[in-house]
């Protein structure tokens, strides 16, 4: 069973200060790792996708990879209360048809 | 440029009734995706779709659920009998090419099974 586990949160960090996120994944062979964000009732929301071992950023997104260590995160820069949902971490596992694997997701709260 | 668009966004329907939710995916887009978000659940890939074929149902239950996306159309996920459990939110995405391709969700539609 091919597997991504974040932690559940909820996460509460300060207006201003960074917001890091984790997840790991079970399948090695995973090449393509997203994150979305999802406001309650609503739909998920790419920000960001990452394929390489490294960083990537995107404003005051950082997405990293570790392949060796199945790990990927998500940093928020200078965190805003709208900053303030669940954050999915979302893995196309390798030798599938290309469907994701979701986390369950990390619920941030951004207190002003 | 118009986004995945799903209707209905809200179904209603008593148990034994059938739901059909409808996904038109983004422009120029020819890849479709169908996930299921039941309460305080992950959400949970069921079937992905090319024009007028099936790539992979490997997540949709073996009964009561079928999906098509013709060459004229919308995709159409299709539940017969529903029951309680079938109760959830679910999102059509869509890529323009196939994967490791972005996909991006629709508004979903959520459905209530009384």
């Amino acid at each position: 069973q091919k597997e991504v586990e974040q932690n559940s949160g909820p996460l509460s960090v300060p207006e201003g200060a960074i917001a890091s996120l984790n997840c790991t994944y079970s399948d090695r062979g995973s090449q393509s790792f997203f994150w979305y964000r999802q406001y309650s009732g609503k739909s998920p929301e790419l920000i960001m996708s990452i394929y390489s071992n490294g960083d990537k950023e995107d404003g005051r997104f950082t997405a990293q990879l570790n392949k060796a260590s199945q790990y990927v995160s998500l940093h928020i820069r200078d965190s805003q209360p709208s900053d303030s949902a669940t954050y999915l971490c979302a893995v196309i596992a390798g030798g599938s048809q290309g469907n994701l694997i979701f986390g369950k997701g990390t619920k941030l709260s951004v207190k002003p | 440029n118009a986004g995945v668009m799903q209707n209905p966004r809200h179904l209603v329907r008593r148990r034994g009734q059938e739901a059909r939710l409808r996904c038109s995916p983004m422009k120029g887009h020819s890849h479709v995706y169908w996930y299921r978000q039941l309460p305080e659940e992950g959400l949970k890939f069921m079937v992905y779709l090319q024009k007028e074929n099936i790539i992979d149902e490997s997540g949709m239950p073996k009964e009561r659920f079928s999906a098509e996306f013709p060459k004229e159309g919308p995709s159409i996920l299709r539940i017969q009998q529903v029951v309680r459990g079938d109760s959830a939110a679910y999102f059509c995405a869509s890529s323009q090419q196939g994967p490791p391709e972005t996909q991006y969700f629709g508004p979903g539609t959520r459905l209530l099974v009384l």
